[in-house]
């Protein structure tokens, strides 16, 4: 069966320092992979995909970005956090549309 | 483009009664359609969705949804609710595999379901 690692579950940081936010699928190969971010309990903002490696599309410019090193693996990163970066971070898969468990991220 | 409409903020309903959370959508060709839950500071949970066949689709949690194409519509809908099932619900639809490019998952803006004792 498929499954989502996501890691750390929660994490605070201070402004202007660098993430990186791992997800690591398991039980299926060359998914396609998405980074959303939910802001305030409510909707979510598609931030990333991924159709392979190496191939990334970007749905909004902001302070982030996104690497596909392996065929599993989807990287979140940032060089500087800034306070609006702040939010819960959840990575997924189709064609199952498997979420991870999310990462909260709070830069402070 | 798909979209995804959710538009009631908040569905409240008391325990032992019906309820339904409303859906609909826009997409070319025919839907993939998702709903999914989420309590309070954890991911996402997939609930159940609808490719092909039975407009009527079975879920977990005796959750159900209706798959209407002609008024567009995903409802999600259960015959009698717990205080348990108060969280927040989205549904998601994506277009249809192809052979090239790619699909992408958008979501609605979320329901708050508040299940009263």
């Amino acid at each position: 069966s498929q499954t989502i690692h996501q890691w750390p579950a929660t994490l605070v940081q201070p402004v202007g320092s660098p993430l990186s936010l791992e997800c690591t699928v398991e039980g299926t190969s060359n998914p396609n992979l998405y980074w959303y971010r939910q802001a305030a309990g409510r909707g979510l903002q598609l931030l990333f995909y991924s159709v392979g490696i190496g191939q990334i599309s970007s749905e909004v410019p902001q302070n982030l970005s996104a690497s596909r090193p392996q065929d599993r693996q989807f990287i979140l990163s940032s060089k500087k956090l800034l306070l609006s970066d702040s939010g819960f971070y959840l990575c997924a898969l189709t064609p199952k549309a498997f979420f991870g468990q999310g990462t909260r991220l709070t830069v402070v | 483009a798909q979209s995804v409409a959710q538009p009631e903020d908040q569905v409240n309903v008391a325990e032992g009664n019906p309820l339904t959370v409303k859906c609909t959508y826009s997409v070319s060709g025919n839907p993939y359609l998702f709903w999914y839950v989420q309590y309070p500071n954890r991911g996402l949970q997939f609930l159940l969705k609808y490719i092909t066949g039975d407009n009527l689709v079975k879920g977990s949690y005796g959750f159900e949804a209706e798959f209407n194409k002609s008024q567009t519509s995903f409802h999600l809908k259960k015959p009698s609710a717990l205080v348990s099932d108060s969280a927040l619900y989205f549904c998601a639809v994506r277009p249809p595999p192809l052979n090239t490019g790619f699909q992408k998952l958008v979501f609605g803006t979320g329901t708050r379901l508040l299940v009263s004792p």
